[in-house]
């Protein structure tokens, strides 16, 4: 069946433009994550989302940064008034067992 | 803080030998572990887990050993390949909540 996909798989956008990052988990799945990895780096913990469950907001780095999960499926990351420090792979990833997480391949986002 | 980290960020090995990739974490309330691959352009993809009440568990060509009493996680992949060149981070589940936290990734480079 189908994987977890992500949409755009590249942006480059302006600083201090908005972005959204849109992530479609595998049917089914109940739980959704968000993680950043900056280039050469380990993943980043941003969200969770896990069916109708307040999300685990723990990870994001500032208030820029929101994310929302539609019907429990499509999940959507907005980063308002990018910085060039925003710059990274956005990665999402799916889970229907407890930590077996399938992810998707990820959205590279650079800020000019 | 708690933190998974890894002793090598980078490992050449010659094709057709074995490649050892060693993970220290910190966190003794994790009870599960999971390595993952990621190749160029790609997100993460699972390989091998294990349980804490385990020491040792076998995939194919793949091997995870674990020693609690070092806090250390290992993988073993025998008659490495070159499709074998990737990124690979290990991951606990001690962090509150359902979350992973990876470790920063060691690269392997196969060499024909």
């Amino acid at each position: 069946g189908a994987g977890v996909s992500q949409s755009p798989s590249n942006k480059v956008t302006e600083k201090g433009k908005d972005v959204e990052l849109r992530c479609d988990p595998i049917s089914g799945h109940t739980a959704l994550y968000w993680y950043r990895q900056s280039l050469g780096q380990g993943l980043e913990f941003l969200i969770y989302f896990q069916g109708n469950s307040a999300p685990d907001k723990s990870g994001l780095p500032s208030d820029r940064f929101s994310a929302e999960r539609t019907g429990g499926s499509v999940s959507t990351l907005t980063i308002q008034r990018t910085q060039q420090e925003d710059s990274a792979v956005y990665l999402c990833a799916s889970s229907l067992v407890m930590y077996e997480q399938y992810f998707g391949p990820g959205t590279r986002l650079t800020v000019t | 803080g708690e933190s998974v980290g890894l002793h090598l960020p980078t490992l050449s090995v010659q094709e057709g030998d074995n490649s050892i990739i060693n993970c220290a974490y910190s966190n003794s309330a994790s009870d599960y572990f999971i390595w993952y691959k990621q190749e160029s352009g790609k997100g993460p993809q699972f390989i091998i887990d294990i349980r804490s009440n385990m020491d040792k568990r076998q995939g194919q060509r793949v091997t995870v050993l674990l020693n609690k009493t070092v806090k250390h996680l290992s993988l073993q992949i025998a008659a490495t390949q070159p499709g074998d060149s990737a990124v690979y981070f290990c991951a606990e589940n001690g962090a509150a909540g359902n979350k992973l936290t990876f470790g920063g990734g060691t690269r392997v480079l196969v060499k024909p």
